[in-house]
């Protein structure tokens, strides 16, 4: 079985400042991990994914996440925040057969200006 | 590449009555589209997965009689939501994906509201 564990259901940070969403996951396969981005009344717009090549993946919009196995994290991080970034972020997680991917409860981005 | 496309964004039906939603991949053929509901802050729940040309898996709890999902084509599926009521009203998001990919390609979501 699999599951993913988003810490922090808000995050708030100053525009310009640095961006840290956490999630860890549970798989008792190797597994791939997703960051997706939801502005309100839309649907899910890919950030970047972890299919076990690079540890280090870089997705749209400068938000980089780094995979590590040791500590079954792939926190979501963007050096500086835009006003734009403001929005929600789930952490998913999937390749425990049958195709379903499994997604973390959300994370609030909220920009200061 | 890889849209997806659902229709209508919004719709306000009657309770009792029933709707149907259509997802469509624009420009790749989907073997498995999967359907999701999302309550207001909250995460995506899978409804179901629909591989073409077979029946649906509901998840557990999902109520196929009530939640009608047709994958007829490699390019369409639809989920019909038979005799609404207001329970019902939620965002429902469909994705799709193809081969032996793990990668989801999500449409932009219908909002439902049953009066």
């Amino acid at each position: 079985a699999q599951s993913v564990t988003q810490l922090g259901s808000h995050v708030s940070v100053s525009e310009g400042a640095l961006v840290l969403l956490r999630c860890n996951y549970s798989s008792s396969v190797p597994p791939y991990l997703f960051w997706y981005v939801q502005y309100p009344n839309q649907g899910l717009q890919l950030l970047l994914k972890y299919t076990s090549a690079a540890t280090l993946v870089k997705g749209i919009n400068d938000f980089e996440a780094e995979f590590k196995k040791s500590e079954t994290s792939f926190h979501l991080t963007k050096p500086s925040a835009h006003m734009s970034d403001a929005a929600e972020y789930f952490c998913a997680v999937s390749g425990d057969g049958g195709f379903k991917t499994i997604f973390g409860a959300g994370t609030r981005l909220f920009v200061k200006a | 590449g890889a849209v997806v496309s659902q229709h209508p964004s919004r719709v306000i039906c009657k309770s009792g009555t029933s709707v149907k939603i259509e997802c469509r991949s624009l420009d790749f053929q989907a073997t498995t589209m999967f359907w999701y509901r999302q309550f207001p802050k909250q995460s995506l729940m899978l409804m179901a997965t629909s591989n073409e040309g077979s029946k649906a898996t509901y998840e557990q709890g999902v109520e196929k009689d009530k939640f009608l999902i047709n994958h007829a084509s490699l390019t369409l599926s639809t989920l019909t939501v038979t005799s609404a009521h207001p329970e019902d009203s939620s965002f429902y998001i469909c994705s799709a994906k193809t081969g032996e990919s793990y990668e989801q390609y999500f449409g932009p979501g219908t909002r439902l509201t049953v009066t």
